[in-house]
């Protein structure tokens, strides 16, 4: 059954820490987004990877971290430098590199600073 | 950069009905894609239909339809026999044509409510 997970579904953090946020697909997929969600606003890019061990930054990076190690896996890492996490977080994959026009998203993660 | 307007925040339609969501978007480029995503209470984000720019014809899927106006830069969904499965954040996106143009523009949602 070909999918995307993201884990945990429900997160929370003390101020001042990390934590990692998990997104696997197994569709084959070579590119993988990330995607921060607040209310009544639309997603935004974070960071996107088109393949392994290369990845760039989208339109808020600031605070956040990734690494692309496997094909399937794309973590993100919210760090204490990010300001107002609290959101909803989104992971996408497409295709590949010929034919990347349809991202295909998973239930994503509601991260909360205590 | 491109941008992404739903004017609506919220829509309601009587069961069976039909209702048309608009979106607009602004650009300069002549190729692109567009898409409208469904978000339920679950809120994982689904696929609903998309548009390529470079194609005149409409796109269609069952009971989904788009009507495209390139010149004018509108694409809005139309949702025909709605139903109560239908009820979500409906969001329209952008994305730029070509390798290196991955990232999608979303808008601000249109919350659709069904009534029974």
């Amino acid at each position: 059954d070909g999918g995307i997970t993201q884990s945990p579904k429900y997160l929370f953090r003390k101020e001042g820490q990390n934590v990692t946020l998990s997104c696997e697909q197994n569709l084959n997929h070579d590119a993988m987004y990330w995607y921060r969600q607040d209310p009544g606003q639309g997603l935004r890019l974070i960071y996107y990877s088109q393949i392994v061990n290369d990845f760039q930054k989208g339109d808020i990076a600031e605070g956040y971290s990734v690494s692309r190690e496997k094909k399937e896996s794309f973590p993100l890492t919210v760090t204490s430098a990010q300001k107002n996490p609290t959101a909803f977080y989104l992971c996408a994959s497409s295709p590949g590199l010929v034919y990347t026009d349809t991202q295909y998203f998973g239930p994503g993660t509601r991260l909360t600073v205590l | 950069a491109q941008t992404v307007t739903q004017s609506q925040p919220e829509m309601s339609v009587q069961e069976a009905e039909t209702v048309t969501l608009s979106c607009t978007y602004d650009t300069s480029e002549s190729d692109y894609y567009l898409f409208w995503y469904k978000q339920p209470p679950s809120r994982q984000m689904i696929l609903v239909i998309r548009q390529e720019a470079y194609k005149q014809q409409n796109a269609t899927e069952n009971r989904f339809s788009v009507n495209f106006q390139k010149a004018a830069k509108s694409f809005s969904l139309k949702i025909s026999d709605s139903q109560l499965g239908d009820a979500a954040m409906y969001f329209c996106a952008y994305r730029s044509f070509g390798f290196g143009n991955e990232k999608l523009t979303f808008g601000t949602g249109t919350r659709l409510t069904i009534i029974p």
